[in-house]
């Protein structure tokens, strides 16, 4: 089992509406849970990190942390073309100083 | 940005090659980390550094050596470039849990 799976996508949105990504995770140990997004050509960009069950909002991104079920998720409401992008999940487990990346959503915006 | 640059951004070498790729904060952060990006194989961390002199290997670090003689600069390089080492290469530091990416490197060897 893969430690951190992603559905590789591309996952097509309209724009306004709300994308929804999501990602699971192998080890029942993991605390800390971070969404990456990534243009073409460009370096990974931390968006949000999540280290409690729930919800934790950040402007128009809502990310879901539900650990019973390893499961995170990243919301995106008013989607605009600029959020086309690759959008990374990643797990700390902290066990050590490393974090596990899955492979990553491809997300595009339809105008 | 974290105040991280890597040099260079770009560098075409052949086979067999030694190669070095520097990786230069400017904020003082103890951990530090280099991860190689392919498509396919998402981010793969190489080796990771928790103090000057003090590093350790990822789960990719055959071909790879690093150092880490000042708390600014964290080098890795490719003993002997082969074609599999052709990659965007990104050094990363640590600020808590988050992890912070420099601009990347993009290596091609031919």
């Amino acid at each position: 089992q893969k430690e951190v799976e992603q559905n590789s996508g591309p996952l097509s949105v309209p724009e306004g509406a709300i994308a929804s990504l999501n990602c699971t995770y192998s080890d029942r140990v993991s605390q800390s849970f971070f969404w990456y997004r990534q243009y073409s050509g460009k370096s990974p960009e931390l968006i949000m990190s999540i280290y409690s069950n729930g919800d934790k909002e950040d402007g128009r991104f809502t990310a879901q942390l539900n650990k019973a079920s390893q499961y995170v998720s990243l919301l995106i409401r008013d989607s605009q073309p600029s959020d086309s992008a690759t959008y990374l999940c990643a797990v700390n487990r902290n066990r050590d100083d490393k974090i596990i990346f899955g492979k990553g959503t491809r997300l595009h915006i339809l105008p | 940005d974290a105040g991280i640059t890597q040099s260079p951004r770009h560098k075409v070498t052949e086979t067999g090659t030694p190669v070095t790729l520097r990786c230069h904060q400017t904020e003082n952060h103890r951990y530090m980390y280099w991860y190689r990006q392919d498509p396919g194989h998402g981010l793969r961390l190489i080796h990771y550094s928790y103090g000057v002199k003090d590093t350790d290997k990822g789960e990719v670090s055959d071909g790879y050596s690093v150092s880490r003689s000042k708390t600014e600069d964290f080098l890795l390089t490719l003993e002997s470039a082969t074609s599999s080492q052709t990659s965007v290469y990104f050094c990363a530091i640590s600020q808590g849990y988050e992890q912070y990416f420099g601009p990347g490197t993009r290596l091609t060897v031919t």
